[in-house]
């Protein structure tokens, strides 16, 4: 079992609908990300949090907007979405040590989101 | 930007044979890793790869993080079926604590049994 863990698994929205996916981990990790992969692609980096700041935002559209309420928390919240934003979003964690020290990336299940 | 090429795209092998795959990229990275991701699933990590030269083994995978710290090969010694999958490698280059992590595009894998 993954130790990321994200819900829902599966969410089906329609453009003009507000949703939010959640994700969660208690490793103590101090990084948090949001990618999103479509099939048979990689995953795209699309945010990073870095002590529950925001580090990296990989030029995303406004209609997703995260939100990092504590270091165990992760939303993405969804509004307005296209039926070209359906894919696989995933989470992830990394230690995120301050002194600059490489973690890998540990990623949760994901959340399949279909726009209809 | 950063991009890695990473081959074969496809294998399709028969249970027993030992596979072998590969990255390579025009920029240096700090670290690297390799994940297997099952189909409805996240990627799982297999190996991370902090040195240059290192060789790192995880049971039946084998990785090594190549000296010009710009490529990276896996391989997968006496396939079984369960090892079917999409394997990406990706590699992290900045120092900082958090860092991007650039992905290959990925080697699928199919093990006849």
């Amino acid at each position: 079992d993954t130790e990321v863990t994200q819900t829902p698994k599966h969410l089906v929205m329609g453009m003009t609908n507000k949703k939010s996916l959640k994700c969660e981990q208690h490793m103590g990790h101090r990084a948090m990300y949001w990618y999103k992969q479509k099939a048979k692609k990689p995953p795209e980096l699309m945010f990073v949090y870095s002590y529950e700041k925001l580090s990296i935002n990989e030029s995303v559209p406004s209609r997703f907007s995260p939100e990092c309420p504590n270091s165990s928390l992760l939303n993405l919240h969804l509004h307005a979405l296209q039926p070209e934003d359906s894919a696989l979003y995933l989470c992830a964690s990394s230690q995120g040590s301050p002194q600059g020290a490489p973690s890998p990336l540990h990623f949760g299940n994901g959340t399949r989101l279909t726009v209809t | 930007g950063q991009q890695l090429n990473q081959s074969p795209q496809s294998m399709f092998i028969q249970e027993g044979e030992d596979v072998s795959m590969n990255c390579t990229s025009s920029s240096i990275f700090n670290t690297w890793l390799w994940y297997k991701q099952d189909p409805g699933e996240g990627p799982v990590l297999l190996i991370a790869l902090y040195k240059a030269g290192e060789l790192t083994s995880n049971g039946r995978l084998t990785a090594q993080f190549g000296i010009t710290r710009k490529d990276s090969f896996l391989n997968i010694s006496a396939s079984i079926p369960s090892d079917v999958g999409i394997y990406f490698c990706a590699g992290q280059s900045s120092s900082g604590n958090t860092g991007k992590l650039i992905f290959g595009q990925g080697t699928t894998l199919q093990v006849k049994p």
